[in-house]
This record gives structure tokens, sequence and C-alpha cells, in this order.
């Protein structure tokens, strides 16, 4: 099994409905990222989470909302979703020690119409 | 002007040529230099992490941190068929947060 689970793995909507994308993992990491992958653009950072008090919004927050409901959780949400939020979105982990390198989950491919 | 400069490519080699991958950076502030490999349809694996100046190598793989010149670069030996992806240089500075600056990524064909 994968240590980092990305759900839905795809999904098509329409513009104006509430999307949410959810990630968990079983490496035991305390922090956790919102990445999205544009082609040409390369990844963003959304939101990141160092633990399940604290959220830090990243690059490109707007139209966008996080919630970290434990250790193992952070999911996110798009609460009217557009055409141009149509993208990759990862999720990543890494653990709280002296910098440690993050490890990505295989996305969620979304499509909004 | 991005942070991390990436010629998106793509590259494409014989089996078993040496490939040389690269990035620029502008932000001399970066200390944590780091290489995925993403395969199509996959989220980006982990191949080589560094820290500060200097070569780092695992099996097929050299990483090299040019600080003085903003300019790492990703040596792959002996490439395979399988080695053919796009390959993302990461980079990050203690102050972000660990938050990942990512070039777009260099999209590498191995021909057999």
């Amino acid at each position: 099994d994968a240590d980092v689970t990305q759900t839905p793995r795809n999904r098509i909507t329409k513009t104006g409905k509430r999307i949410m994308l959810e990630c968990s993992q079983t490496k035991g990491h305390d922090r956790m990222y919102w990445y999205r992958q544009d082609p040409g653009l390369g990844l963003r950072l959304i939101y990141y989470s160092f633990d399940v008090k604290d959220i830090n919004k990243g690059e490109i927050s707007d139209g966008y909302s996080v919630s970290r409901q434990a250790q193992a959780k952070f999911s996110l949400s798009l609460e009217s979703a557009i055409p141009n939020q149509t993208a990759l979105y990862f999720c990543a982990t890494s653990d709280s020690r002296a910098y440690q390198p993050q490890h990505f989950g295989d996305g969620t491919r979304l499509s909004i119409l | 002007q991005k942070e991390v400069e990436q010629d998106p490519g793509p590259l494409s080699v014989p089996e078993g040529a040496i490939v040389s991958l690269n990035c620029t950076y502008s932000n001399s502030a970066f200390q944590y230099f780091m290489w995925y490999r993403q395969y199509s349809r996959k989220g980006p694996e982990l191949l080589m992490y560094t820290y500060s100046s200097g070569n780092k190598e695992d099996g097929r793989f050299t990483a090299q941190v040019d600080k003085s010149s903003k300019y790492i670069s990703l040596f792959i030996r002996d490439s395979q068929p399988s080695d053919s992806a796009t390959y993302l240089c990461a980079m990050s500075y203690s102050n972000s947060g660990y938050a990942l600056n990512f070039g777009k990524g260099t999209s590498l064909l191995v021909t057999p």
C-alpha cells in the first residue's frame, strides 16, 4: 500500500461545485503539504501544515481551504470550483526533524468544466 | 523572474548515454537541494537530496551543487529506457518553512 494516499485519483466536475480532495499518510510524518501542478508552470504550493493546529498559506492559496483532521489526514477544498483550477493536485509529507525531504502521493487529476 | 529555472527539454538520448540535467537559481539563501523523478500519472519520487555544495553519488546518479554559481546538476550514467521520465529540481531554505521551490521539470527520453 502507498505511504501517501490521495482520493479520488480523478474527478470531473462543474463550475461552482464544492470539491474536497483527501490525503492520508502512514509515514507518521507531522508535516503535510498541498501542491498543484500545471503544464509549463511546475509545482506550486497551496497550503502546508506542520501539525494538527498549524495551517499556513502557500504561494497560491486563494480559492482554496484546508483542514487537518488528524496527524495523518489533510484535506483540500475548493469552495466554488472554477475552470482555471483544473490541474493535477499533489499531497506531500515530511518528517519534522532537521530538514527532511518531502514524499509525494500519486495525485488527483481534477477537471472543472 | 522565477527563482528556479530549468530547461523543459525534451531531451532525447540513446541507451547507455550519460545524461546531464541542470537547474539555475537566483536566491542565494537556498540551502537544500533535491532531484525528483516523475513518471506519467504518478507523483514525484525523491531521487537525490543534498545540503550545501559538493557532489553526492547514489548508484548511477550523481547530484552536484555549485552554490557560487547558483547551479545544480544531476548526472545519470549508463542511462536506461526506464529512466525516461520528467526530472524536477527543487530547493528550499529554512526560513520558508521548508516549502519547496520547484523547477518546471525536464522531460527525458532514453531510446533503446
